[in-house]
């Protein structure tokens, strides 16, 4: 087990563009989530599935942003007309299924660290 | 709403010293979990912690273990015998009903920078 794996590490990309994320969730867990963090706060839910559902979606994802997971393996979040605003380290984590724990801990992986020129 | 508070400076550390970071919670729901995590300049978040609401035993997990106070809303992670490999971003989380039964919200975290 390789833990949760994000790819690209990095991105810079120009206003306007649109970018993809992708996210290889530890590969037992069925819970996947996305979470943005920018300099100096903590990271700030963006969306979470179970399995193939995208079960919960927070107000910071605008209409630019979509997320899929569609075999219920890895997932991609994809950034459309990209702002300066969206430069942030956007995390992946996965966590097991057991039915409503509260310890269950989110495994996250490395991060792709996005900016926008 | 479910929030975190972490309000302390950047702390400075003396090696092999104990070190205490402050986290205070709010929230109505009886049942809830509250984690640590370390995020060193790499920027992996790494689970160090966790406490549930009814635990009886403040948790312990080698050199981390969680001052938990529940009546006072704190749950404050004590790092004992500090290493140079401890200088890092230190978040605490908290799940539970309220927030989503699912997602951690997390506070802004603590930064500790351990010295020789």
């Amino acid at each position: 087990d390789t833990g949760v794996s994000q790819d690209p590490r990095h991105k810079i990309t120009k206003r306007g563009q649109n970018v993809t994320f992708r996210c290889d969730p530890i590969s037992e867990h069925n819970r996947l989530y996305w979470y943005r963090q920018t300099l100096g706060q903590g990271p700030e839910f963006l969306t979470y599935f179970q399995n193939e559902a995208q079960l919960e979606k927070s107000r910071l994802l605008s209409d630019r942003f979509s997320a899929e997971r569609p075999k219920g393996s890895f997932s991609t979040l994809e950034i459309q007309r990209t702002e300066q605003g969206d430069s942030a380290m956007y995390l992946c984590a996965s966590s097991s299924t057991v039915a409503s724990a509260n310890n269950s801990p989110l495994h996250f992986g490395n991060g792709t660290r996005l900016t926008v020129t | 709403a479910q929030k975190i508070t972490q309000t302390q400076p950047g702390m400075f550390v003396q090696e092999k010293e104990a070190v205490t970071l402050d986290c205070t919670y709010d929230t109505s729901d009886p049942s809830y979990g509250l984690f640590w995590y370390k995020q060193p300049s790499s920027g992996e978040m790494i689970f160090l912690i966790y406490q549930g609401s009814y635990d009886q035993q403040n948790a312990t997990e080698g050199r981390y273990s969680l001052n938990f106070q529940k009546a006072r809303k704190s749950a404050n992670l004590v790092i004992s015998a500090s290493q140079l490999g401890d200088s890092a971003m230190y978040f605490c989380a908290m799940r539970g009903p309220q927030g989503g039964n699912n997602r951690l919200a997390f506070g802004k975290g603590n930064q500790v920078v351990v010295i020789p």
